[in-house]
């Protein structure tokens, strides 16, 4: 049972151009969200959070968004620049546990 | 040098064998994860310790055992490796308080265990 899932595999983006990067969960007890991002042969980075008494969280060019009555959040990314192509994945946390569950990730391409 | 570093970054093995995977960390994190990274799965917990008395089972820790040697060292093995361990396997640690928030966890650079 995949409680949080990345439903779009991959996505590529123009140079300059906003990434929207989605990801649905289905459990209620999630009340933290992470976005982390990976490079090849490298392990995974944390890139932003957000609470769910927040449905919004900036830092830099990267926001990310909360709705919790569709249980949906997203990672928008403005301006996209090369550097960013990696594979992003969500995660959340129930918050009063140390456990993070992962979504499966999606792959980022931003091109010149 | 890094925080967080995983030995060996590659290893081969035959079915049968057994393997150790090891991590260290100089973040003094008391929290401490094993991951395995398998396409289209994402990162899937298979054993997590609080410190250094406190062992967990995460959601795939079958065929797999850890050791806590100290609050720097976390030790994943594959008792009998079986083919389908053949994965990405990543450390991480993280020191967020239990209870006060989110969890941010720190990354080791994984080690690629194919499993013939």
């Amino acid at each position: 049972d995949q409680q949080v899932k990345q439903n779009s595999p991959s996505l590529s983006v123009q140079e300059g151009r906003i990434s929207i990067l989605n990801c649905d969960y289905t459990n209620s007890m999630f009340d933290y969200f992470l976005w982390y991002k990976k490079y090849p042969a490298e392990g995974p980075t944390f890139l932003i959070s957000i609470s769910s008494i927040k449905d919004k969280n900036e830092d830099g060019r990267f926001t990310v968004f909360l709705n919790k009555s569709a249980k949906h959040l997203s990672l928008h990314i403005v301006p996209s620049q090369p550097g960013d192509s990696a594979v992003y994945f969500c995660a959340a946390s129930p918050g009063t546990a140390s456990k993070l569950t992962f979504g499966t990730g999606t792959r980022l391409q931003v091109t010149l | 040098d890094a925080d967080v570093t995983q030995t060996p970054r590659n290893r081969i093995t035959k079915t049968g064998k057994r393997i150790m995977l090891e991590c260290s960390q100089t973040k003094g994190h008391d929290r401490m994860y094993w991951y395995r990274q398998d396409p289209g799965l994402g990162l899937r917990l298979i054993y997590y310790s609080f410190d250094v008395k406190d062992i967990n089972k995460g959601e795939i820790s079958d065929g797999y055992s850890v050791s806590r040697q100290a609050q720097a060292k976390f030790s994943l093995s594959l008792e009998s490796a079986i083919p389908n361990q053949t994965a990405l396997y990543f450390c991480a640690t993280s020191d967020t308080p239990y209870g006060q928030g989110v969890d941010t966890q720190y990354f080791g650079p994984g080690t690629r265990l194919t499993v013939l």
